[in-house]
């Protein structure tokens, strides 16, 4: 167990459905980062919120959308599902990110 | 964007054998981090590197910084089935106006080593 907490573990909807993933950052860290993978793609950062505010966006579609909370809990919430958003999801959260991560076991979101 | 290149993509082993993977880049990096990935599972922080020219060792791993902060690699000394997984490599520059720093994943080197 990492300490990071993601929910739920698999989920399958259909096209053009909204779904919510959650993650419970490690004990005393106060970044959250979120992360997309595919075969094709590898780790996409999406992006990282710090202490309930957004610090920096990656590669995130205008479809998808997060908030951190203040007990630290993050959301991602992704809208409008298409196919090609079928991927392995990622929560990470640091403490000082230049040292590195500890990541969430995903949620993995399929799409039908 | 930065880019990482890992390479090789791929590489099946025996058990026993020495082997290194290597993570490069044109961009200079605060530091750099290699994980491993298990299916199914979220990647795993390894090690930290983060001087010019550092060498770490971990148990069988050893990773190395490169002098100028562009490139690592990663070499395990007789390799078991237990080290089968997927290695990613992260780079950390600092982002402007953000505060922070962003992490850039390679596509990773996955590894299986044959009993």
């Amino acid at each position: 167990d990492s300490g990071v907490t993601q929910t739920p573990k698999h989920l399958i909807t259909a096209t053009g459905q909204r779904v919510t993933l959650r993650c419970s950052p490690r004990s005393g860290d106060l970044s959250v980062y979120w992360y997309q993978q595919s075969l094709d793609q590898g780790l996409q950062f999406l992006i990282q919120y710090y202490n309930g505010e957004e610090r920096a966006k990656g590669n995130i579609l205008e479809r998808f959308s997060a908030q951190q909370f203040p007990d630290l809990h993050s959301e991602l919430n992704l809208s409008s599902l298409e196919l090609g958003d079928s991927a392995l999801y990622f929560c990470a959260s640091s403490v000082s990110d230049v040292y590195g991560y500890t990541f969430g076991s995903g949620t993995r979101l399929t799409v039908v | 964007t930065q880019l990482l290149e890992q390479s090789p993509q791929f590489l099946s082993i025996q058990e026993g054998e020495n082997l290194t993977v290597y993570c490069n880049s044109s961009s200079v990096f605060s530091s750099l981090q290699w994980y491993r990935q298990e299916p199914g599972e979220g990647p795993v922080l390894l090690v930290t590197v983060v001087t010019g020219g550092e060498v770490k060792k971990l148990k069988r791993l050893t990773f190395q910084f490169g002098d100028a902060r562009k490139d690592s690699s990663l070499h395990i000394t007789a390799a078991q089935p237990g080290d089968t997984g997927l290695y990613l490599c992260a780079g950390a520059v600092i982002s402007s106006g953000a505060g922070s720093y962003q992490l850039t994943f390679g596509k990773g080197t996955k590894l299986s080593v044959i009993p």
